[in-house]
């Protein structure tokens, strides 16, 4: 079964205090990415990757970092999370065709 | 560039009644896909349709259908006899292949509510 598996789903976390929400996928596909969803924005593009080692910057990259070291994952970091961080991310992991996406983090930083 | 926009921020129906989710898109290349997803309450994405710019015909699924003209940059989606399960935010979203490859672009969602 095709699957996207991103964790944690749920993190409340403090102001500076670095993390990582990790991102796994099973369909072998090179491009991956992770987007947040704000309310009235939609879900905008934070970095992506075309595959193992090559990564770039989406529409709103500040604050976050990435790493491919494997075709499979795809984790997101943030070094020193703020408040405006706060916002549901997900992410995906597509072919030509389609995209799948993972359960979505709902991440609060206090 | 590419934009997609669903003007429609909220709507709100009685159940049975058939509602129309608008989404017009913004893109100069000809090779594209359009997509439409469900989010439901609990938050995850829901893919509901992909369909490319060579095919323009309408297509039909159980109470859904989607209609998609060029002439018009228009991907619409329509619930046919609305139920309280249909309640959800709806994003429409754009992929342009040949200039970003595996990217979405996403509107910025419309939130239907069914009422009972």
């Amino acid at each position: 079964e095709a699957q996207v598996t991103q964790n944690p789903r749920y993190l409340i976390t403090v102001t500076g205090k670095k993390l990582t929400v990790t991102c796994s996928q099973n369909m072998n596909h090179e491009y991956m990415s992770w987007y947040r969803q704000d309310p009235g924005l939609g879900l905008r593009q934070i970095y992506y990757s075309m595959n193992v080692e090559v990564t770039d910057k989406g529409d709103v990259p500040e604050g976050y970092k990435v790493s491919r070291k494997e075709k499979r994952n795809f984790p997101l970091i943030l070094e020193s999370p703020s408040p405006n961080q706060t916002s549901l991310y997900f992410c995906a992991s597509s072919s030509w065709t389609e995209a799948f996406f993972g359960q979505g983090t709902r991440l609060t930083v206090v | 560039a590419q934009k997609v926009t669903q003007a429609q921020t909220e709507i709100s129906v009685v159940e049975k009644e058939d509602v129309t989710l608008d989404c017009v898109y913004e893109t100069r290349d000809t090779t594209y896909y359009l997509f439409w997803y469900k989010q439901p309450p609990s938050g995850e994405l829901v893919f509901l349709i992909r369909r490319n710019s060579f095919d323009e015909q309408n297509e039909i699924s159980g109470r859904y259908s989607w209609n998609f003209q060029k002439s018009t940059s228009s991907f619409n989606f329509t619930i046919t006899a609305s139920q309280v399960v249909d309640s959800a935010v709806y994003f429409c979203a754009l992929s342009m292949l040949r200039t970003s490859y595996g990217k979405l672009t996403f509107g910025q969602g419309t939130i239907l509510t069914v009422h009972p």
